[in-house]
This record gives structure tokens, sequence and C-alpha cells, in this order.
């Protein structure tokens, strides 16, 4: 069985600070892992995905990840958050998509 | 744009009385989705297509049917909805299973 574990279910930053939002997964097999985000009222965008290649994940809007195997981690990072990036951010794991509980960003000017 | 269109975005219906909330895309995808999201929760899958094979999810509940007349449309059935299935509910779709899914932006459904 798959699953994720999303630790912090809101987080607070600073407008220029790093954001990290952290995942941490639990798969029988190689995991294909995304981070998906959704504003208020919106369905789920996807940010990134790791499917087995670069483990270092370059996303949209700035948004990086690190598949850690070792840890069992895809933790999310910016290296400076942005007022537009106060949302909900998923993390999930496939190959049924699975999401963790989700992490409410909120960014502070 | 090509895109997943959910229509309505607001639904309001009775306690008991069927509803049906419709998906449509044109991305041509093969696989499309239906997730329930409470206020506050992860999205749940509830089932989905993969071209006209449906795939119902172990626990979902009977109430919830869909529909899946072409390959750009796709229904979600709630035959009589009761006030725990207050929820938005979200249709997504992919081009083949195991690749990224995108989401519609949603339908949110109100039982009176």
């Amino acid at each position: 069985a798959q699953s994720v574990t999303q630790l912090g279910s809101h987080v607070s930053v600073s407008e220029g600070a790093l954001v990290l939002l952290r995942c941490n997964y639990s798969s029988s097999v190689p995991p294909y892992l995304f981070w998906y985000v959704q504003y208020p009222n919106q369905g789920l965008q996807l940010l990134l995905k790791y499917t087995s290649a670069a483990t270092l994940v370059k996303g949209i809007n700035g948004f990086e990840a690190e598949f850690k195997k070792s840890e069992t981690s895809f933790h999310l990072t910016k290296p400076s958050a942005h007022m537009s990036d106060a949302a909900e951010y998923f993390c999930a794991v496939f190959n049924k998509l699975v999401f963790g509980a989700g992490t409410i960003l909120r960014v502070k000017s | 744009d090509a895109m997943v269109i959910q229509n309505p975005r607001y639904q309001v219906t009775q306690f008991g009385k069927p509803v049906t909330l419709s998906c449509s895309q044109t991305l041509n995808h093969n696989v499309m989705y239906w997730y329930q999201q409470k206020s506050s929760q992860a999205p749940k899958l509830l089932f989905h297509y993969y071209d006209k094979d449906f795939n119902n999810e172990a626990d979902t509940p009977d109430n919830f049917q869909s529909r899946r007349p072409n390959t750009s449309f796709c229904f979600l059935d709630i035959r009589s909805p009761g006030l725990g299935d207050a929820a938005m509910y979200l249709c997504a779709t992919s081009r083949e299973n195991l690749e990224p899914q995108h989401f519609g932006d949603g339908t949110r459904l109100s039982i009176l």
C-alpha cells in the first residue's frame, strides 16, 4: 500500500523567507511522487513530479523538491516566499493517486 | 486552451434528490477521475475510467455512480444525496495511468 504523510497542517513564513513543506511517503515499489497546489475554490494544479529520473525536481513558480530514498522524503522548497504562494499544498504518491492531508501555507508581509 | 471544465461550479440540491455533476475535457486524455474533497481534507478518489473501463474504489458508496458516454465527457451521479455528501467534487484527467493529472476547478455541492 502507498501513503504519504505531510508534517504540519499549517506553515507560516514571512515574505522573502525560505519555504519548506515536508512530505514522507511509504511505498512498496519505486514511487511516482507529485506536489500539487490548490488555491481557494479551485482545482489542483501540478507543481512538479518525480518519476525516477533526476532526484532534484524543479517545478513551476520557483518550487523544487528533492527525492531522498534513504529518508523516504520528498520535501518541497522555495528559496523566497511570495504573497501569491499562499495556498494549500498536497503531496501525492502514485500509482493510484493518494494524497497527503495537505499543508496550508500562509505568507506574512 | 486545452482544459478540464466542470459545470456547474456551485450546485445546491435537496436531501435525497438526485443530482448530476458534469466534467468535460479537451485534452483527449484516456483517463478521467472523480474525487470528493470535504472541507479541510485531501481529495479522495471515488472512481476512474480508463477509456470505457470503469474502476470503482472499494470504499465508494453505492449512492455514487458515473457515466462516460464518450472521451470528452464524464458525469457523476449521486442518486440520493445525504448531508454527508456535501463537498467539493473534482474531476481530473490524465493521458495514461501513472501520468500527472489535470484537474478542473471543481463543483461545490451543497445539500439542503
